[in-house]
C-alpha cells in the first residue's frame, strides 16, 4: 500500500463549476500538508500548504486536513480554465524531512 | 525571479551510456533534491542534499548517483543508462527547514533506447 494515494482522474469538469481534490494517507506522523499544480512541461510549483489540522483558504483555494481520517482535500471555486494542470499532494512529517507525493490528479476546466 | 534550471529539456540516450543531468539553482537553497516522475506514480525521490558534498539516499536510489561540489549545483548521474529509467526527471531546491516549499525546474525528459 502506497504511503499517499491520490486518484488519478482524470477530472473533467464546466468553466465555473467547483473542483474537489483529495488524498488519503496512513503515516499519522504526517504535520505538513502541501498541494502543487503542475502545468503541461512545467514543474511542479507550491500552491497551498497547512500546517496540523483545519482549513486554509486563498482566493478561489481552500485546502482542508482531516487528520483523524488521515484525509486533505483540495477545493477549487468557480474553476477557470487556466486551473487546467496536474494537481499533486505531499506532505511531511517535518519542515526538515523529505515530502511523500501523491500520484497527481490531472484536471481540465472546459471553456 | 527564482529560479530552478536544468540543462536540457529532452534527451535521447543509449543503453549503456554514462548520463548526466545538471541543475542549478540561483537562490542560495541549502538543500536539493531530485526526483523522477512516472504516470501514475507521482515523484519519487532519488537523491537529495543538505549542504555542498553531502548527499542522502532517497526512496529509489539504484542505478544512479549525485555530485554537489558548488551550493548551487546538484547533478545527477546515471553510470549506465537502461531503459527502465526513462522517465521524467525533475530538480527541486528549498531552504533549510523549509520543504514544504520546494522550487521546481521545468524537468528534463530522458528516453534510454
Amino acid at each position: 500500500q502506497k504511503e499517499v494515494e491520490q486518484d488519478p482522474g482524470p477530472l473533467s469538469v464546466p468553466e465555473g463549476a467547483i473542483v474537489s481534490l483529495n488524498c488519503t494517507y496512513s503515516n499519522s506522523a504526517f504535520q505538513y500538508f502541501m498541494w502543487y499544480r503542475q502545468y503541461s512541461r512545467k514543474g511542479p510549483e507550491l500552491l497551498m500548504y497547512t500546517y496540523s489540522s483545519g482549513n486554509k483558504e486563498d482566493g478561489r483555494f481552500t485546502a482542508q486536513v482531516d487528520k483523524s481520517s488521515k484525509y486533505i482535500s483540495l477545493f477549487i471555486r468557480d474553476s477557470q480554465p487556466s486551473d487546467s494542470a496536474t494537481y499533486l499532494c505531499a506532505m511531511t512529517p517535518s519542515n526538515d524531512y523529505k515530502l511523500s507525493f501523491g500520484a497527481g490528479t490531472t484536471v481540465t476546466v472546459r471553456a | 525571479d527564482v529560479k530552478v534550471t536544468q540543462s536540457s529539456r529532452y534527451l535521447v540516450k543509449r543503453t549503456g551510456e554514462k548520463v548526466f543531468l545538471e541543475c542549478v539553482q540561483d537562490m542560495d537553497h541549502e538543500n536539493m533534491f531530485w526526483y523522477r516522475q512516472d504516470p501514475g506514480l507521482g515523484l519519487r525521490l532519488i537523491y537529495f542534499s543538505y549542504d555542498v558534498k553531502m548527499k542522502e539516499k532517497g526512496d529509489i536510489p539504484e542505478g544512479y548517483s549525485v555530485s554537489r561540489e558548488k551550493k548551487e549545483r546538484f547533478s545527477l548521474i546515471l553510470e549506465s543508462a537502461s531503459t527502465n529509467q526513462t522517465s521524467m526527471y525533475l530538480c527541486a531546491s528549498s531552504l533549510a527547514r523549509k520543504n514544504e516549499k520546494l522550487f521546481f525546474g521545468s524537468g528534463t525528459q530522458l528516453s534510454v533506447l
